[in-house]
């Protein structure tokens, strides 16, 4: 167990639609990161915060955003959902800023998009 | 920083050694990474190496770093079939992570 949770699981849903997934990072972790990996696409970074504010960007398409919270969970958000966005998505968090060698993976979410 | 390759393919005995390679692409990667996601499961980042560094050891795995050709190799000694798993490498680009396509680890018994 990391310590990295992720809700909900599983989550099916319709084209056009759109989702939140969650994140919770370990005890005292402040960045947070998001993943996507695709039949596809295979992995791709999406975005990175650290302590509520965005650190870095990777190739998150418009339609999704993301965000932290004070109590530094995190949620990313998936819009007008296309069949192409059928992704396990996970998340990770570190305790820096730049400490990406240190990150623990949440179990992810497995998004259907039907 | 995104074309990072890999084998797809990776068919070891039980006790010998594994080399899993992987070249990149931007030279101002800042560090490089080897993950591991076992059938079913999430990812697990095994082991790293900052771009200063030839080589980095830790137990069992062996991390070398040729920033000339731009190539990263995973050396896995002693495999086990606990080692069967899809491994992947990554550059970090300032917190830009740019993912190889993964290796399939075969460990036979």
């Amino acid at each position: 167990d990391s310590g990295v949770t992720q809700t909900p699981k599983h989550l099916i849903t319709a084209t056009g639609q759109r989702v939140t997934l969650r994140c919770s990072p370990r005890s005292g972790d402040l960045s947070v990161y998001w993943y996507q990996q695709s039949l596809d696409q295979g992995l791709q970074f999406l975005i990175q915060y650290y302590n509520g504010e965005e650190r870095a960007k990777g190739n998150i398409l418009e339609r999704f955003s993301a965000q932290q919270f004070p109590d530094l969970h995190s949620e990313l958000n998936l819009s007008s959902l296309e069949l192409g966005d059928s992704a396990l998505y996970f998340c990770a968090s570190s305790v820096g800023a730049d400490k990406a060698y240190e990150q623990y993976f949440g179990p992810g979410t497995r998004l259907t998009v039907t | 920083g995104e074309d990072v390759e890999q084998s797809l393919f990776l068919s070891v005995r039980e006790g010998d050694s594994s080399v899993i390679n992987c070249t990149y692409t931007d030279s101002s990667s800042t560090y490089l990474y080897w993950y591991k996601q076992e059938p079913g499961a999430g990812l697990q980042l095994l082991t790293y190496i900052f771009s200063n560094m030839d080589m980095k050891q830790d137990q069992r795995l062996t991390v070398l770093l040729n920033k000339k050709d731009k190539h990263l190799s995973l050396r896995i000694a002693d495999t086990q079939t606990g080692d069967s798993a899809i491994y992947f490498c990554a550059e970090d680009n300032f917190n830009k992570f740019y993912f190889g396509s993964g290796t399939k680890l075969n460990v036979k018994p």
